[in-house]
């Protein structure tokens, strides 16, 4: 079946770079497309962005110039890099085929 | 960036009853092939989001026929009929009309 799993360093420094990936079964990158969207706690959803199964890539306008969406298809992973992370990063990160299939999701914490 | 408001409800809500969320974008959602792109999600207390309908109102795979959406344009609706006690949680709507992907603010419904 369908699955979508986060994993990544749940703590990260200020102004370091957030690496997360986003590990996929039960089918191929090269057939769907797989978002990023986060969540501060207790506060709503951001689209951060996309991966086209051509391997395109979109951003959400706001955080284009730190993010970056890679993938690869010979693994089923799907990463996300987020450089000069601050407090307001903090949030919990899901990966969501076609938003259709999300993944359990990671807490991310920006702490010295 | 298009902006999606969302309406509040009457909380609670009494198991058995109907209950309807409203979404309201700044800009058409309708796209050149005719769709109009609307998401609706259902977000559970401690649980990933669920996506409930696309495309205004086509209900995704394996959701209840009590949830209906419609609408158009601008403007959108979905319902929640005989409302039950696992409806709880936080609805979203989303936008996929234009990037960035845009969220509403979250609507929640608790049951009584």
């Amino acid at each position: 079946q369908v699955q979508l799993k986060e994993s990544g360093p749940g703590l990260v420094q200020p102004s370091q770079t957030l690496s997360l990936t986003c590990t996929v079964s039960g089918f191929s990158l090269t057939s769907y497309n797989v978002h990023w969207v986060r969540q501060p706690t207790g506060k709503g959803l951001e689209w951060m962005g996309v991966i086209w199964t051509g391997g395109s890539t979109d951003y959400n306008s706001a955080l284009k110039s730190r993010l970056s969406i890679s993938r690869d298809t010979s693994k089923s992973q799907v990463f996300l890099k987020m450089n000069s992370l601050q407090t307001e990063d903090i949030a919990t990160y899901y990966c969501a085929r076609d938003l259709a299939y999300w993944g359990q999701g990671v807490m991310v914490t920006v702490s010295s | 960036d298009i902006v999606m408001t969302q309406g509040a409800l009457p909380n609670p809500v009494p198991s058995g009853e109907s209950a309807s969320i409203t979404c309201r974008s700044s800009k058409s959602l309708v796209y050149k092939d005719g769709k109009t792109y609307l998401n609706w999600f259902l977000q559970r207390p401690g649980q990933s989001p669920q996506l409930l309908t696309y495309w205004t109102s086509t209900r995704a795979s394996g959701v209840s026929e009590r949830f209906s959406g419609s609408g158009s344009g601008t403007y959108f609706t979905l319902k929640i009929s005989r409302v039950r006690a696992e409806d709880a949680g936080v609805y979203y709507c989303q936008q996929v009309r234009e990037y960035p992907f845009t969220f509403g603010s979250g609507t929640k419904l608790e049951i009584k």
